[in-house]
């Protein structure tokens, strides 16, 4: 298993450009999310997704776009690209352990994106 | 918003020593997870805390749940080169929905 890859691992864009974030998993996990982290900041939660089809915001949504068409596929698309976009960006996914509360999180290796 | 706090934001220690980090909240977190994530790379789950008051261990790392799961605590004991890294503590009501904090940055000093 491959686990969850994000790419490309590194990228410049000039205000106003748009691009797409891939993240893929191989784990068949019902659960993923986008967080971008910023310096002092933590992570924090652009989007997610509980199934294919199905998406919702998170705390910092504005500018970014999602979609989930399969299981293994959540790309994050920015629109217009603003210097405030600059951030690392973390893919992650998860899914509930039957029976339990326990689940399982995995993160990708993250897209380091700068905006200029 | 729920909100968690980590204290200390930096730490760096002598190998040996002992520490402990804490994560705090005014909110009641259904579970409660650790992160370690070394530069670089994406955070890697460390432990799932479920229960108020309970209490993981892993190899040298023990993990405590407060009673009240409005807080949590990470010790690490005799610490070593390799756990230098930035411990973040997450919760949520779900795996897929997790809020963050701002982490601590330990460093462990040969």
């Amino acid at each position: 298993n491959a686990g969850v890859t994000q790419t490309p691992k590194f990228q410049v864009l000039k205000t106003g450009q748009s691009m797409t974030l891939q993240c893929a998993q191989d784990m068949n996990h019902e659960y993923m999310s986008w967080y971008r982290q910023d310096p002092g900041m933590g992570l924090r939660l652009i989007h997610y997704s509980v199934g294919a089809g199905i998406t919702d915001q998170g705390e910092v949504p504005n500018g970014y776009n999602v979609s989930r068409s399969t299981t293994e596929d959540f790309p994050l698309r920015l629109l217009s690209a603003a210097p405030s976009q600059t951030s690392v960006y973390f893919c992650a996914s998860s899914y509930l352990l039957s029976d339990s509360r326990q689940e399982t999180q995995y993160f990708g290796p993250g897209t380091r994106l700068l905006v200029l | 918003t729920q909100l968690l706090e980590q204290s200390p934001q930096f730490l760096s220690i002598q190998e040996g020593e002992n520490l402990t980090v804490y994560c705090n909240s005014s909110s009641v977190f259904s579970s409660l997870q650790w992160y370690r994530q070394e530069p670089g790379e994406g955070p890697v789950l460390l432990v799932t805390v479920v229960t108020g008051g309970e209490v993981k261990k892993l190899k040298r790392l023990t993990f405590q749940f407060g009673d009240a799961r409005k807080d949590s605590s990470l010790h690490i004991t005799a610490a070593q080169p390799g756990d230098t890294g930035l411990y973040l503590c997450a919760g949520g009501r779900e795996s897929y929905q997790l809020t963050f904090g701002k982490g601590t940055k330990l460093s462990v000093i040969p």
